[in-house]
């Protein structure tokens, strides 16, 4: 079936440090991918996404990119903020019919000033 | 964009009473919902799908009877969970497929954090 892992968090970083969060799936057909974030105390929010390979989400100075052939999608920025302390989750889900989505764990990102 | 309502945002309700969670499609017509749980410091998992006019599927070791889904309408879908109890306590989340296009994400409510006393 299909899965999603990320890497373990908690991940704290210093406010303008350069952020990666990996994220790697195992899917049957073509998904589209999604970086979701999670406020304290907050629902889900869609970060970005990418629906084929190759391509590149991109919001709010975070970026990644659908790479089928390491089935991957990396979360990245290159300057973070306090403000972008959260949760963050990378799911999948199938195109094309109402399918459920997958998530990850979830990694907690922690930014100090 | 697309938005789902969730209510309420939170609910403390004594053990053995029945909660009701809604879950609403504000702009769209969603006649698919998905409710998920989190529980603490873990990811969500799907505790079923909610069809309008049908028969919600859940996910294997999902109690059905304990957890009642309504789909009346293109854009309610409620929970209700029967007889709490406080291992019932946790945080519940609706998501409804956005409408605009194949792949285009899911949106979610800002969630139910039930506490079961």
């Amino acid at each position: 079936g299909d899965s999603v892992t990320q890497m373990e968090g908690p991940v704290t970083l210093s406010e303008e440090a350069f952020l990666t969060i990996n994220c790697t799936y195992t899917a049957t057909g073509y998904p589209s991918l999604f970086w979701y974030v999670q406020y304290p105390g907050e629902g889900l929010q869609l970060l970005l996404k990418a629906t084929k390979a190759d391509d590149k989400g991109s919001n709010k100075g975070f970026e990644a990119t659908y790479r089928k052939e390491t089935t991957s999608f990396h979360l990245e920025k290159g300057s973070v903020q306090v403000s972008d302390s959260a949760v963050y989750f990378c799911a999948l889900g199938n195109s094309g019919g109402y399918q459920k989505v997958t998530f990850g764990t979830g990694t907690k990102l922690q930014v100090i000033p | 964009g697309a938005v789902v309502s969730q209510h309420p945002s939170w609910v403390i309700c004594k053990s053995g009473t029945s909660v009701k969670i809604e879950c609403r499609s504000l702009d769209f017509q969603a006649t698919t919902m998905f409710w998920y749980r989190q529980f603490p410091k873990q990811s969500l998992m799907l505790m079923a799908t909610s069809n309008e006019g049908s028969k919600a599927t859940y996910e294997q070791g999902v109690e059905k009877d304990k957890f009642l889904i309504n789909h009346a309408s293109l854009t309610l879908s409620t929970l209700t969970v029967t007889s709490a109890h406080p291992e019932d306590s946790s945080f519940y989340i609706c998501s409804a497929r956005d409408p605009k296009g194949a792949g285009y994400g899911y949106t979610f409510g800002s969630g139910t954090r039930l506490t079961v006393v």
